[in-house]
């Protein structure tokens, strides 16, 4: 079965620090697909990335960057130069081949990172 | 704009109650999915659907059921509302199998549930 670890229930450091939030899985599938979403405190869950399994290019968007590792089974998140509006609920999210072909059976999420950026 | 938009956004409830929660998404999209948020549990699939007339059991379907008549609604049914079906429910649609280039899931913004 599928299964997702976010191990840091909450997160908290002062602005402008580098914070990584961890994600490991679990999956007997050789093809997967790996999501982070954001869910502020407004509640509303913003999509993040989405990384393929057959892909384990590292990708940086702006202060955003993320390391995925097969060998560690791991899809680690990292904020540069964090900013108080990065404060939020992070989730790591992680999807099969289903039975509909290619992942549609749902996310398995992780229980997510409560991350606190204080001025 | 198409969007997926979720009713009622707050509801307080009865024990044995039957609920329903609305979902309905303006993009046609073939995928829907019901999740339930609670604290230490992150975010669990309740039910899902793949088009009109499909729909499969996910991890915490006892107590919930869901009917696709058609291809923009997915409504969340709660036979007999208990207090641990209190929860935030989350809706969601994608495109094609999230394994497909570039396919994402589009949440709602949910609907706060209370039973009392």
């Amino acid at each position: 079965a599928q299964k997702v670890t976010q191990a840091q229930t909450e997160i908290s450091v002062v602005e402008k620090e580098d914070v990584t939030l961890d994600c490991v899985y679990e999956t007997r599938d050789t093809t997967y697909y790996l999501f982070w979403y954001k869910q502020p405190p407004s509640g509303e869950l913003v999509f993040l990335i989405r990384r393929n399994s057959f892909d384990e290019q590292n990708e940086i968007s702006g202060r955003y960057s993320w390391n995925f590792q097969k060998s560690t089974s791991s899809f680690n998140f990292t904020i540069t130069a964090s900013q108080v509006v990065d404060s939020a609920v992070y989730f790591c999210a992680l999807s099969e081949e289903g039975r509909g072909g290619g992942g549609a059976d749902g996310l398995t999420f992780g229980k997510g990172t409560h991350l606190i950026i204080q001025p | 704009d198409a969007e997926i938009t979720q009713s009622p956004r707050h509801k307080i409830t009865e024990t044995g109650r039957q609920v329903t929660l609305a979902c309905h998404q303006t993009w046609n999209h073939n995928n829907m999915f019901w999740y339930r948020q609670d604290l230490g549990h992150g975010l669990r699939l309740i039910h899902y659907s793949y088009g009109v007339q499909d729909t499969n059991k996910g991890e915490v379907s006892d107590g919930y059921s869901v009917s696709r008549s058609n291809t923009e609604d997915l409504p969340l049914t709660l036979e007999s509302a208990a207090s641990s079906q209190t929860s935030v429910y989350f809706c969601a649609s994608s495109e094609s199998p999230l394994g497909l280039l570039n396919t994402e899931a589009f949440f709602g913004q949910g609907t706060r549930l209370t039973v009392v």
